[in-house]
């Protein structure tokens, strides 16, 4: 599959720890997105990368929320000191550096918080 | 503000009916509108945009300004439809910064 990866698929915390999700784009694609999606709702944008720039990022990624790129490859979003309400699904895309491509999806990363 | 509205969480028909999942925006620009599908056990992916205006597995989607909407025809449902649909909405940017609708879940029954 060379498609959007993303690790772990699930992952169950304790509120205050922190985690780390990972998302390998499609090796051709510079441009990386996080979006995250609630129970009942569509996807939220969380965040935008060209290459390892970031150039977006939404007022739902508070001080505690974190991504990086580092090399334009994969990227990393941080959740530090989590609390019940970061439990949903992180959602990680890429597409083409021209226009409006298409994003493409991975699969998630599912986080509970307990 | 840009805000996408999905007035049906569930939409059921049988095989063989026509299908409309509606779509309404709000935005004051020039939108770009997509259709996003899940199907079970698979990956969010594209099914079409409105700039193509092409059909995609007998589906087709056509903007309507003065009604603000883009509302997911199929003039005959196949069970292989049954999905989740999300409509989405790029106002203003040229990358892939969407504002998502809630998502209808498409049920078609034999």
């Amino acid at each position: 599959d060379t498609g959007v990866s993303q690790d772990p698929r699930h992952k169950i915390t304790k509120r205050g720890q922190n985690v780390t999700f990972r998302c390998d784009p499609i090796s051709e694609h510079n441009r990386l997105y996080w979006y995250r999606q609630t129970l009942g709702q569509g996807p939220e944008f969380l965040t935008y990368f060209q290459n390892e720039a970031q150039l977006e990022k939404s007022r739902l990624l508070s001080d505690r929320f974190s991504a990086e790129r580092p090399k334009g490859s994969f990227s990393t979003l941080e959740i530090q000191r989590t609390e019940q309400g970061d439990s949903a699904m992180y959602l990680c895309a890429s597409s083409l550096g021209t226009g409006n491509s298409p994003l493409h999806f991975g699969n998630g990363t599912r986080l509970t918080v307990t | 503000a840009q805000r996408v509205t999905q007035p049906e969480k569930l939409l059921s028909v049988f095989k063989g009916a026509p299908v409309e999942l509606k779509c309404n925006y709000s935005y004051s620009g020039s939108p770009e509108l997509f259709w996003y599908v899940q199907y079970s056990r698979q990956r969010l992916q594209l099914l079409l945009r409105h700039i193509s205006r092409e059909s995609i597995k007998g589906f087709t989607a056509d903007l309507n300004k003065g009604e603000t909407s883009f509302h997911l025809k199929k003039p005959f449902a196949q069970e292989e439809d049954s999905a989740m649909y999300y409509c989405a909405l790029n106002g203003g940017t040229s990358y892939g910064k969407l504002t998502f609708g809630q998502g209808t879940i498409l049920t078609v029954h034999p």
